[in-house]
């Protein structure tokens, strides 16, 4: 089956600092989404992103789809922005709609 | 207030019972998903449904059961067959099969 990796596991940054998160898959992909999972656990939508560049305030997300990756990017980050962020596949020969997620990047804002 | 609701958000049961968890959404949503989560890991697709009085396997179905008989609700029951059923439970729905999912809040299973 389809893999996603992201990169890095686990991150520490400053508030106001900025940060780029990285999503690669190893099959073609139907549908790419990422989540902002809160300490409460609630996966909050963040973008449906299966092919080119969204932006939503401080947050972007780029898809290259032909050559499987994905990147989120976070800019002026805040201590809410703080929890595991996932990105989430649809892989291209499915019709279960079953996302499949990575294993998530933990981010860490300091005040 | 669209949204997608699950209930209750902790449950504690002793070994041996079997326990349902609530799904309920107000998006007219046609496709509904239930998924788990152990810790530090991703989701994994426990069932899914893409319309009323039809659901389908996902990849880790065995120990429970599901039923579809109302477009806004998709229980879960977890069967005493479930090996480990301790773990943290998060139904989903789209408008349609592969299009973008929304998740409820979770529900936090604790067997003992």
């Amino acid at each position: 089956g389809i893999q996603v990796e992201q990169s890095p596991p686990d991150l520490i940054l400053q508030e106001g600092a900025n940060s780029t998160l990285r999503c690669n898959f190893s099959d073609s992909v139907n549908n790419l989404q990422w989540f902002h999972q809160n300490p409460w656990g609630q996966l909050i939508n963040l973008f449906y992103i299966p092919s080119g560049t969204k932006q939503n305030g401080r947050l972007s997300a780029t898809t290259v789809a032909t050559e499987r990756y994905s990147l989120l990017y976070i800019s002026s980050s805040q201590t809410t922005d703080s929890g595991v962020y996932f990105c989430a596949v649809l892989h291209g020969s499915s019709n279960t709609g079953k996302l499949i997620f990575g294993q998530g990047t933990t981010l860490q804002v300091k005040p | 207030d669209g949204g997608i609701t699950q209930s209750p958000k902790y449950l504690f049961r002793k070994e041996g019972q079997n326990v349902t968890l609530s799904c309920e959404q107000n998006l007219n949503h046609d496709a509904m998903y239930w998924y788990r989560q152990d810790p530090g890991q991703g989701l994994r697709l426990i069932y899914y449904s893409q319309i009323v009085n039809d659901f389908q396997k996902g990849d880790i179905a065995e120990g429970y059961s599901v039923s579809r008989e109302k477009k806004e609700s998709f229980p879960l029951t977890v069967t005493s067959a479930q090996k480990n059923p301790t773990a943290f439970y998060l139904c989903a729905s789209s408008i349609g099969v592969g299009l973008e999912q929304y998740f409820g809040p979770g529900t936090r299973l604790t067997v003992t």
